[in-house]
């Protein structure tokens, strides 16, 4: 069964750095870009960045560049979403999601159920 | 302010049909035949239903159907049934950005 795992809930202070993940199972890892996606609190996704984890080019959506990093290891089929200093405005869900196959894709096929950031002093 | 435009809120009875619009630019939705529908229900991941404008992924029932007629893509559900309340989100790959935007998403209500 193809998926994609994701890391629990966290809690965090602003300032503080995170690291969330995303692992693939079931499919070639290598082969597929993995997106992500930030759903604010009752509010719509947001496409924020991507990376193709065979050779990690990553693309950020401009309205998260610099704002976040975005990595991959794919000796463990691993994708990752990182903060160096979170603000209150980072608190959302985050979804990791599978590009659908070929160069023409536009479109996720595969979803995380989400990791759930709280951000609060 | 989202780069597709879609209605807040649709509702339809069981059984009836409804259309949800994405409206946007030659950039995105006008320009390419890319457009995905993506499902939400609460608390859920989404679920993707329709990709590159009117094609089903395995499993997704055929009484979902998109569309496109220059800037605008729809979606389109038949014989509506209560699991089908949901909230539910297009995106389109564009040319002025990286990779794909979404709409504002719809909620979905069957009465």
């Amino acid at each position: 069964e193809v998926q994609l795992v994701q890391s629990g809930a966290e809690v965090k202070k602003p300032g503080e750095s995170l690291k969330i993940s995303c692992k693939g199972s079931g499919y070639s890892f290598t082969s597929y870009w993995i997106g992500w996606v930030r759903q604010m609190p009752g509010k719509g996704l947001e496409w924020m960045g991507i990376i193709y984890p065979g050779d990690s080019d990553t693309r950020y959506s401009p309205s998260f560049q610099g704002q976040v990093t975005i990595s991959a290891d794919k000796s463990i089929s691993t994708a990752y979403l990182q903060w160096s200093s979170l603000k209150a405005s980072d608190t959302a869900m985050y979804y990791c999601a599978r590009r659908g196959s070929g160069s023409f894709s536009y479109y996720m096929d595969v979803w995380g159920k989400g990791t759930t950031v709280t951000v609060s002093s | 302010q989202s780069a597709l435009t879609q209605p807040a809120s649709v509702s339809g009875s069981p059984g009836q049909s409804i259309t949800i619009s994405c409206t946007g630019t030659s950039s995105d939705v006008g320009g390419y035949n890319y457009v995905s529908w993506y499902q939400q229900h609460p608390g859920k991941a989404p679920k993707l239903m329709i990709y590159d404008v009117s094609k089903r992924p395995s499993g997704v029932s055929n009484r979902f159907s998109g569309s496109k007629s220059g800037n605008t893509a729809s979606l389109t559900i038949s014989g509506l049934q209560a699991e089908d309340e949901a909230d539910y989100y297009c995106s389109s790959y564009t040319s002025s950005s990286t990779f794909c935007v979404f709409g504002g998403g719809t909620k979905l209500t069957v009465l």
